[in-house]
This record gives structure tokens, C-alpha cells and sequence, in this order.
């Protein structure tokens, strides 16, 4: 399989402070995924990302796969950033093919 | 409208029953899955089938048994219920891109405690 590794696993946070998440992986990927789980275990998706950077309000990402990394940034933290933060990919070959490989998360509480 | 939604949420059950979690997408997609996530909140693919093909079966104790009526729908069944069996349990949906999974879309989860 794919692994996934992410860091850092605990992220403490004042209100208003920016972040960055960082994800690796061993193998090359055709599917790149970041979710946010909140603290009622709903897992909504924040970035489809095999390539390149998206933004979408605080939040943006960045993958360079040719490096095996992820980037999720997040800028000026909100109390309803926290929950974990999952990065997940799919390989592009054998076995990895249609099976996303999560890692084991960040996870991120943001203090008012 | 909930684009996958599954049913029941919650569940408690005693050792050795028998129970279903069923799964439901309306997106379209033609992949659906089904991932557990432990107490440690590790989440791990179990099955994934497409267009009512069992695609990936991974090493899962046969006590477990998926169905897919149709493409739209995906059941879990369980036999003989363990005490390891308690976790969340994740359908999602996805649409085939040629080998590229495409992104993929999770339910609300289940979470299933045995006594």
C-alpha cells in the first residue's frame, strides 16, 4: 500500500493564527484528498487535489506530486477550524489503484 | 437533500447478533464503499464495489458481507457480532474516472457499539 504520514499529529491554536498542515506519501498518486472531521464526526471534503493549488476562502492547498507532499494551509483560525484533519490518496498502479490510503490525521483545536 | 446518507447512525448491539447498516447515494456515482474508522479515528477501506461489482475486498473477517442491489445502494451485513467490531463505519461514493478513483464522498458514518 501507500503511506501516508502527517504532521503534525496535535496542533494547539489561538483564534486568528494562521497554519500549515503537511502530508507525505510514499508512492506516486492519481487522487489526492483533504478532509476536515469535526467534532461530530462528519468527514467534509475541503480539497480534491492530485496536483497544483486551490483556494477556497481561509483555506488553500498545495500538492506537488512529483515530491510525494501535500500542504493545507489555514489562515486566520476559527473556534469551528478544530477537528482532525485528514489527508488521503489513491495510487495510480497494482494494488493502490481505487483505495484511498488515509493518514492518521491532525488534529487541530483552535482556542478563543 | 443528503448525497450519501446511511442508516442507523447509531447502533448497540449485544455480542453475537446479527445487524445491517444500509447506504444510499444520490449523486450518481457508479463506486461505493464502505471504510471503518477505529477508536484510534484510523480509517481503513473495507469493500468497494462498481456498478454492483465487488472491486476491492480487503482483509476483512467474512462475517461481514456487503450487497449492492444497485448502483445507487450499498448494505453492510454483519454476523456473529464481536466486540471488535465496535467502530464508525463510512459509506462513500465516487465516480470512476478510467483508474482514477475520482474524489470521493463519505456519509455521515455509523457508529456501531457491541456489548
Amino acid at each position: 500500500g501507500i503511506q501516508v504520514e502527517q504532521s503534525p499529529p496535535d496542533l494547539i491554536l489561538q483564534e486568528g493564527a494562521n497554519s500549515t498542515l503537511r502530508c507525505n506519501f510514499s508512492d506516486s498518486v492519481n487522487n489526492l484528498q483533504w478532509f476536515h472531521q469535526n467534532p461530530w464526526g462528519q468527514l467534509i471534503n475541503l480539497f480534491y487535489i492530485p496536483s497544483g493549488t486551490k483556494q477556497n476562502g481561509r483555506l488553500s492547498a498545495t500538492t506537488v506530486a512529483t515530491e510525494r507532499y501535500s500542504l493545507l494551509y489555514i489562515s486566520s483560525s476559527q473556534t469551528t477550524d478544530s477537528g482532525v484533519y485528514f489527508c488521503a490518496v489513491s495510487g495510480n498502479r497494482g494494488s493502490t489503484l481505487g483505495r484511498l490510503y488515509f493518514g492518521r490525521g491532525t488534529q487541530l483545536t483552535v482556542w478563543p | 437533500d443528503t448525497a450519501v446518507s446511511q442508516t442507523p447512525k447509531y447502533l448497540v448491539t449485544q455480542m453475537g447478533n446479527d445487524k445491517s447498516i444500509k447506504c444510499e447515494q444520490n449523486l450518481g456515482h457508479d463506486t461505493m464503499y464502505w471504510y471503518k474508522q477505529d477508536s484510534k479515528k484510523f480509517l481503513k477501506i473495507m469493500f468497494s464495489y462498481n456498478n454492483k461489482e465487488l472491486i476491492i475486498n480487503e482483509t476483512v473477517p467474512n462475517r461481514f458481507s456487503p450487497k449492492s442491489p444497485d448502483k445507487a445502494h450499498l448494505n453492510l451485513h454483519i454476523n456473529s457480532l464481536e466486540l471488535g467490531d465496535s467502530a464508525v463505519y463510512f459509506c462513500a461514493s465516487s465516480r470512476q474516472q478510467g483508474s482514477n478513483t475520482g474524489e470521493l464522498f463519505f456519509g455521515e458514518g455509523s457508529r456501531l457499539t457491541v456489548l
